[in-house]
């Protein structure tokens, strides 16, 4: 009963390193999303990928890359990371069913760069 | 404007009352609408699809009023475990379409 998996829960990294979070799903939605989450500014969305091999840019996509490696991942890539990029993340995938989408979310990934 | 705008709160209430939540979107053209909460420091769950005939689940009751562009949460009968933010979630039309978080309310139920 996976559902959405995300990793690293915790990360640490100094500024100007990279990194790659990662996302999976077992639940053979077709879309997926990247959201990070700031105190008071609720989820704002960074990338999300309606299908296997198509991502959008979100409201926050500046900084970060990813891709869609197949259907069930979903990837985050920090170049270079910024004090500004501390956050929490978030990786969700949905299903549209009878005209209804429902999102289920990772369990988040707590990023500081110091 | 905020595709989706919510009031913060935080709303302060004791265990037994009735709370309501408001949450405004500005595109006339959304189709999908959700209430989800989160927890301290956890993700976001789903907690109720909003119907535009309006949808009850317990002590929690969901409207959509797609003329004045809002969806509204009322809670009865507040539990200490309803505390929590309720963050109100709209989506565009298409099949493709991405999902649009409000910053959330938060409710706070006292003894």
């Amino acid at each position: 009963n996976a559902g959405v998996t995300q990793t690293p829960k915790f990360q640490v990294l100094k500024t100007g390193q990279s990194m790659t979070l990662q996302c999976a799903q077992d639940m053979n939605h077709n879309s997926m999303y990247w959201y990070r989450q700031d105190p008071g500014m609720g989820l704002r969305l960074i990338y999300y990928s309606a299908s296997e091999g198509t991502t959008d840019k979100g409201e926050v996509p500046n900084g970060y890359n990813v891709s869609r490696l197949n259907k069930r991942e979903f990837s985050l890539r920090l170049e270079s990371a910024a004090p500004s990029q501390t956050s929490v993340y978030f990786c969700a995938s949905s299903s549209r069913t009878g005209g209804i989408t429902e999102a289920f979310f990772g369990q988040g990934t707590r990023l500081t760069v110091v | 404007r905020k595709e989706v705008e919510q009031d913060p709160g935080p709303f302060n209430v004791p265990e037994g009352a009735t709370v309501a939540f408001n949450c405004t979107y500005s595109n006339s053209a959304s189709q999908s609408f959700f209430w989800y909460r989160q927890d301290c420091r956890k993700e976001p769950k789903l907690l109720m699809s909003v119907y535009s005939s309006g949808n009850e689940d317990g002590r929690f009751t969901a409207q959509l009023n797609r003329a004045s562009q809002y969806i509204s949460l009322l809670i009865r009968d507040s539990k200490l475990s309803d505390s929590a933010t309720y963050l109100c979630v709209v989506t565009g039309p298409g099949t493709a379409s991405k999902l649009t978080f409000g910053t959330g309310t938060r409710l706070q139920v006292t003894l």
